[in-house]
């Protein structure tokens, strides 16, 4: 059950757009369209944002979109905002049926 | 809106037990598969386990194997996490979350989580 890779950090100026990666493996991302990103600002729970690789709930900004190719997914926010800056964990579900994280990705707004 | 609202947490000592609880509303509990996530002081989310709609299938992370039990009580609306041989790493933000489907899959809303803090 090794975590998904993420990058430890991004950052981008306000109207930017941004890319997190979340690489696993075809046993989790690979094997499945079961992934889901969350935002998590400080001291509050997690929010999701994208689920089932790219569907948005409803309430989140149509700025936030979700992608996935092989082994790894991708979160992508446009159009940078302040509100934007969080931690930024992606999910997999896996073939033994657990989930699995990512490391998180801090987002910075510079 | 769906409401998930955690209790239980507190201080232990290590090789001691407790049990979370997690009261669920605002949805059709017996309906969907549930989580229990955890978050230790300043660091990222680690998934412990996942029960089905009906509790007949569980499955747990490595790290609390054999030390955790996973349940789920559908009459009261309740998801139940029974921790024993407790450890200074199990040390956690404890969520509970609701998953989107009768077996899990991804989670898709989250309790504000009870603290439980493992130390002599």
């Amino acid at each position: 059950q090794s975590a998904l890779t993420q990058p430890a950090s991004v950052s981008g100026s306000p109207g930017q757009s941004i890319t997190i990666s979340c690489t696993g493996t075809s046993s989790d991302v690979g094997g499945y369209s079961y992934v889901s990103w969350y935002q998590q600002h400080p001291g509050k729970a997690p929010k999701l944002m994208i689920s089932d690789v790219s569907n948005r709930p409803s309430g989140v900004s149509n700025r936030f979109s979700g992608s996935k190719s092989g082994n790894t997914a991708s979160l992508t926010i446009s159009g940078l905002q302040a509100e934007d800056e969080a931690d930024y964990y992606c999910s997999s579900y896996t073939s033994s049926s657990t989930l699995v994280f990512g490391g998180g990705t801090k987002l910075t707004v510079l | 809106q769906v409401q998930l609202v955690e209790s239980g947490g507190g201080v232990v000592q290590p090789g001691r037990s407790l049990r979370l609880s997690c009261a669920a509303s605002r949805f059709t509990f017996s309906s969907y598969a549930l989580h229990w996530v955890r978050q230790a002081p300043g660091k990222g989310l680690e998934w412990v386990a996942v029960i089905s709609y009906d509790g007949s299938n569980k499955y747990y992370a490595d790290s609390v194997k054999g030390r955790f039990t996973i349940s789920r009580d559908n009459s009261k609306n309740t998801l139940y996490l029974q921790m024993n041989s407790l450890r200074t790493e199990d040390t956690a933000l404890y969520y509970c979350a609701k998953d989107a489907y009768t077996y899990g899959r991804g989670t898709v809303s989250w309790g504000q989580g009870t603290l439980v803090t493992v130390s002599s």
